[in-house]
């Protein structure tokens, strides 16, 4: 069956473009996360979605990044302004349900989108 | 706050060495941890998944055991490989009431296996 699906797989912007990052998480799985994985740091979290509504959003960085989900599926990261610190790999995970007990939270990924900000 | 951290950051071994990776938490309060493995370009492939209350999960050449008490796991790769070498990554999900789908990562370890 298809897996967590990225696009695109490489992004090369110019410092204060706007980029969008999509994500297609697996059919029928309620939950979709985001990560961003900096060179030397681990993947850090960014903002979890259950359904189309994301109760948790702490992990945005700053006001330039937000996400939205449409339909219950696909979901799209967008940076506005870019800064060169936002070049990284940006990883998309779903799970059947979010807060649940094992397995039902168990996160699949998809490859990530390397966004180099030029 | 959650921290994971493994040690070594990198690592490189003859092919057919047995060797041992290491990642400790320092929240003992953890539904389960993980194990992924990360290609270039391909994402994350869940190798193992221990569960708080189990001690050791095995899969073909890999073993994970957790000490969830002293903050422990590790990954045991045996007659190690050149298609081994790839980061390996720990991750940990709190218990901690209404956020436990958080993942918390460590920032992994480069294993290089040469021929």
């Amino acid at each position: 069956g298809a897996g967590v699906s990225q696009s695109p797989s490489n992004k090369v912007t110019e410092k204060g473009k706007d980029v969008e990052l999509r994500c297609d998480p697996i059919s029928g799985h309620t939950a979709l996360y985001w990560y961003r994985q900096s060179l030397g740091q681990g993947l850090e979290f960014l903002i979890y979605f259950q359904g189309n509504s994301a109760p948790d959003k702490s992990g945005l960085p700053s006001d330039r990044f937000s996400a939205e989900r449409t339909g219950g599926s696909v979901s799209t990261l967008t940076i506005q302004r870019t800064q060169q610190e936002d070049s990284a790999v940006y990883l998309c995970a779903s799970s059947l349900r979010g807060v649940s007990p094992p397995p039902y939270n168990e996160q699949f990924f998809g490859p990530g989108t390397r966004l180099t900000v030029l | 706050k959650q921290e994971v951290t493994q040690i070594p950051a990198a690592l490189s071994v003859p092919e057919g060495e047995n060797l041992v990776l290491n990642c400790s938490f320092t929240d003992s309060a953890i539904y389960n941890l993980q194990w992924f493995r990360q290609d270039p370009g391909k994402g994350l492939t869940s190798l193992l998944l221990i569960q708080s209350s189990q001690r050791e999960q095995t899969s073909g050449r890999l073993n994970a055991s957790l000490d969830k008490s002293s903050g422990r796991s590790t990954l045991y790769i045996a007659a190690s490989q050149p298609g081994d070498s790839a980061t390996y990554l720990c991750a940990v999900r709190l218990k901690s009431g209404g956020s436990n789908y958080k993942l918390t990562f460590g920032k992994g370890t480069l294993l290089t296996v040469n021929p």
